[in-house]
């Protein structure tokens, strides 16, 4: 089945630690991955594509098709990081469990 | 453009209630979805449409129904409400069907069924 594994459901660091949420994807091909984001009280939004190799609010994910993963990483995490991180979709539109990410002060 | 509306965004339901959760777009977008999310389990797909008059089922149709009569509107009804389907559901759409586009969600609605 074309399965986005989030291996972590819960993960916390501190403020100004770099943090790394997983995202490991099982379709062949060539993969059309996205980084979803959910603040507190907020909608899902996108945060990023892999295809548009951007950096947003210090985020990067590279796309390892040997590794079959799409990890998101940043440097120095703040607590206004802390949110909940959806690796998505798969081809057929389905999401994973996703991460719950707490920088703590 | 408003993007995805949904209403209401808290309900409490008695065990045996139907509703309807209404979902609608203003981007002229083809696809169209409803998640629910709990905790632990992330968003699941409970039903899609990839057009009007075309409905299909994700990873946990049962216990919800839903249609599209236009492609601005895709309303999910609860026939029989159940415990188990106290949870937050949102309401998404993307240009089409094809996981390249963005998914573009609404704000979520708040269901308890006691």
């Amino acid at each position: 089945a074309q399965r986005v594994t989030q291996p972590e459901k819960l993960l916390s660091v501190f403020k100004g630690a770099p943090v790394e949420l997983k995202c490991n994807y099982s379709y062949s091909g060539s993969p059309e991955l996205f980084w979803y984001v959910q603040y507190s009280r907020q909608r899902l939004q996108l945060l990023l594509r892999h295809i548009s190799r951007e950096s947003i609010k210090g985020f990067t994910a590279d796309l390892n098709k040997g590794e079959t993963s799409f990890h998101l990483k940043k440097p120095f995490a703040q607590e206004e990081d802390s949110a909940m991180y959806y690796c998505a979709p798969s081809r057929d539109m389905r999401f994973g469990a996703g991460t719950r990410l707490t920088v703590k002060p | 453009n408003a993007g995805v509306t949904q209403t209401p965004k808290f309900q409490v339901l008695k065990t045996g209630q139907s509703m309807t959760l209404q979902c609608a777009q203003d981007m002229n977008h083809e696809y169209m979805s409803w998640y629910r999310q709990d905790p632990g389990m992330g968003l699941r797909l409970i039903h899609y449409s990839v057009g009007a008059g075309i409905t299909d089922q994700g990873e946990v149709p049962n216990g919800y129904n839903v249609s599209r009569s236009t492609t601005e509107d895709f309303p999910l009804r609860l026939l029989s409400a159940a415990p188990s389907q106290t949870s937050v559901y949102f309401c998404a759409s993307s240009q089409t069907g094809n996981p390249g586009n963005t998914i573009y969600f609404g704000e979520g609605s708040w269901l308890t069924v006691v």
